[in-house]
């Protein structure tokens, strides 16, 4: 039971190149979602899903796109990436919709110069 | 929309001394609330969550929280903390996207980094 994954653990692209944070979960959980960390911010919701077919935005969509094909993939598209996109990405899972614990990834470390 | 207010950004103690981190949510019913811990270059783990009943909590490594509703506070305690226990920790409380909806999503305030010294 390896928990949730995440691909890859760092990346740097230039302005403008699209690329995908990938997320996995092998915990047959319902929801998951996506989160970034920015120093002094704590971390924002970017997206989430209910399910498999179901996404929906968070607190800070913009520039991000997600689908959820599968149970346990949630990938995290970015477009055209922006130097205000250069964060730290979270994935997280839980079990249902509410009062379960949610689980983390190890995060993804995003340089956009 | 739900908040949480982490006061401190950071907080230096002794190793071995008692440890006491604030958290306030503003939120219009009764929040599920957590606690998560991060070590550097890490993910987040839980400590501890609240959902109703007994309004202290017992969460891992000794940590423990108290709710208290009439100062929508809760704060995370450890009464001797370990060199190990330096991290940023966040509290965040879990409410429904929309009022009355079944979706709820997780707010988390912006963190209290822990440094102990020797």
């Amino acid at each position: 039971n390896a928990g949730v994954t995440q691909t890859p653990k760092f990346q740097v692209l230039k302005t403008g190149q699209s690329m995908t944070l990938q997320c996995a979960q092998d915990m047959n959980h319902e929801y998951m979602s996506w989160y970034r960390q920015d120093p002094g911010m704590g971390l924002r919701l970017i997206h989430y899903s209910v399910g498999a077919g179901i996404t929906d935005q968070g607190e800070v969509p913009n520039g991000y796109n997600v689908s959820r094909s599968t149970t346990e993939d949630f990938p995290l598209r970015l477009l055209s990436a922006a130097p205000s996109q250069t964060s730290v990405y979270f994935c997280a899972s839980r079990k249902g919709r509410q009062g379960y614990e949610q689980y983390f990834g190890p995060g993804t470390r995003l340089t956009v110069t | 929309a739900q908040s949480v207010t982490q006061p401190d950004i950071h907080i230096t103690v002794s190793e071995g001394a008692s440890l006491e981190l604030r958290c306030n949510y503003s939120y219009g019913a009764t929040p599920y609330l957590f606690w998560y811990v991060q070590s550097p270059g890490q993910g987040l783990q839980l400590l501890l969550k609240y959902f109703s009943g007994d309004t202290l909590v017992q969460g891992i490594k000794g940590f423990e929280a108290e709710f208290k509703r009439s100062q929508s506070s809760f704060n995370l305690r450890k009464p001797s903390v370990h060199w190990s226990d330096a991290a940023e920790y966040f509290c965040a409380v879990g409410a429904p996207v929309e009022s009355g909806g079944s979706n709820y999503k997780l707010t988390f305030g912006k963190g209290t980094l822990l440094t102990v010294n020797p």
